[in-house]
């Protein structure tokens, strides 16, 4: 079964830091473009960061220089590194997975296929 | 930065249909996406490349996309269709938009 569990949330104060753990079941994370999505209490959606099956890396401007995305392909899993914690990065943090096909010259994008159940981040003094 | 505007929400009576705009500057030569998120639940992806459904996705689902604008439209609402939806447009990163309420009345 395909599947995403994140783990790693919890209660940190501001400035602090925090791992952000997401565990894949049924497909390879380093073949795939995985993302980290996440949601404030009551709020929309909002895309955080993008590690792409070649190694590119890609940030919003809410988080660049503070948050870093990598993977551990031994253990099939991909990470969140968040340092320098604000109020405003309370949330549910999602993983969830980029369905492309490239080729050498053009990406097909399928959508977000496989998304975890979210893990909560809650930054407060 | 790039924005992608939808109506904070929509009603609509059983039965009949929704619909529910994305606005973007050249959303058209994006890919578009839609998602579905129920209350507690993670998004799921409804609509891939403007207008194609994943499969177990309802035929009642569908999208269109015509230069700043993508649609969704759910024809012949049910009460399990109440939901927030949210756009994407995914240009080698990805943006969301700011997401629509469906009340079914």
């Amino acid at each position: 079964e395909v599947q995403l569990v994140e783990s790693g949330g919890g209660l940190v104060q501001p400035g602090g830091s925090l791992r952000l753990s997401c565990a894949a079941s049924g497909f390879t994370v380093s073949s795939n473009y995985m993302n980290w999505v996440r949601q404030a209490p009551g709020k929309g959606l909002e895309w955080v960061s993008l590690l792409y099956s070649g190694g590119s890396t890609y940030y919003a401007d809410s988080v660049k220089g503070r948050f870093t995305i990598s993977r551990d392909n031994s253990k099939n899993t991909l990470y969140l590194q968040m340092n320098s914690l604000r109020a405003e990065d309370t949330a549910l943090y999602y993983c969830a997975k980029d369905f492309i096909v490239a080729t050498n010259s053009h990406y097909y994008y399928y959508g977000m296929d496989v998304w975890g159940q979210g893990t909560t981040v809650t930054v407060s003094s | 930065s790039y924005d992608l505007t939808q109506p904070p929400s929509v009603s609509v009576s059983p039965g009949q249909t929704a619909s529910i705009t994305c606005s973007g500057d050249k959303l058209g030569d994006k890919y578009a996406c839609w998602y579905q998120q129920k209350p507690g639940q993670s998004p799921v992806l409804l609509i891939y490349q403007g207008n194609k459904r994943p499969p177990g996705i309802p035929e009642r689902f569908s999208g269109s996309t015509s230069g700043n604008t993508a649609t969704l439209t759910i024809s012949g609402t049910q009460a399990m269709d109440e939901a927030d939806y949210y756009c994407q447009a995914w240009d080698r990163s990805t943006v969301f938009g700011t997401g629509t309420k469906v009340t079914v009345l």
